[in-house]
């Protein structure tokens, strides 16, 4: 069974350029969760999707960032513009059926912006 | 919000050691999680574990969730454990996400 797929895995751009990032879930999971880790620190939400609903994207920063999972399969992550404290891992995860079950990460993005 | 404080920060064994981290959670929860991140960044879980005691292997985890608390124990060490232990917690409030800590830095040398 092939695991979270991400990509790219990693991304350089320069400050106030636009950024993308793309996700596949485990197939048949139908929760799929954005994560931003910075150097040192665990993994925070950033918006968790049920099927192609955004059920909670409470810390997503809407000025700039924006998400999509339209089929309900995989999803796209998007910033733009990006500033400096953007850069961090972007992680992808998925659960079964929601966030009270075995979450299972991709590889993820590594941004750095210039 | 709730408070998941781990420890040790960070833990330098020699192989073939044992260990044991800790995490501590300051409100009642509904699932508890501890993962593993490699040096290379891949984050795998370990156990799912919101209550009583599981084994896996040189692994086990136990988490006494009245007194909020979480314990991973590592036995017979081996320089494939090192990474970063994270503790994640689902508060009990419903609809809340996973709520990690910042990890122990466990490095195991040969």
């Amino acid at each position: 069974e092939a695991g979270v797929v991400q990509s790219p895995r990693y991304k350089i751009i320069e400050k106030k350029q636009p950024v993308a990032f793309w996700c596949n879930p485990i197939s048949g999971h139908n929760t799929l969760y954005w994560y931003r880790q910075n150097l040192g620190q665990g993994p925070e939400l950033l918006i968790r999707y049920e099927n192609e609903e955004a059920v909670d994207d409470s810390q997503l920063p809407k000025d700039r960032f924006s998400a999509e999972r339209l089929k309900g399969v995989d999803s796209t992550l998007k910033i733009q513009p990006a500033e400096l404290g953007d850069s961090a891992v972007y992680l992808c995860a998925s659960s079964f059926s929601g966030p009270w079950e075995t979450q299972y990460f991709g590889p993820g993005t590594r941004l750095l912006v210039l | 919000g709730i408070q998941v404080e781990q420890s040790p920060p960070d833990l330098i064994l020699q192989e073939g050691a044992n260990s044991t981290l800790r995490c501590n959670f300051s409100d009642s929860v509904n699932n508890l999680q501890w993962f593993h991140q490699n040096p290379w960044g891949q984050l795998i879980n370990l156990f799912y574990i919101p209550s009583g005691t599981k084994q896996n292997g040189r692994l086990s985890a136990t988490t006494v969730a009245t007194e909020r608390y979480s314990l991973l124990y590592i036995s017979s060490s081996q320089t494939t454990d090192s990474g970063v232990y994270f503790c994640a917690v689902e508060p009990s409030e419903a609809g809340t996400a996973l709520i990690f800590g910042k990890g122990t830095t466990l490095s195991v040398s040969s």
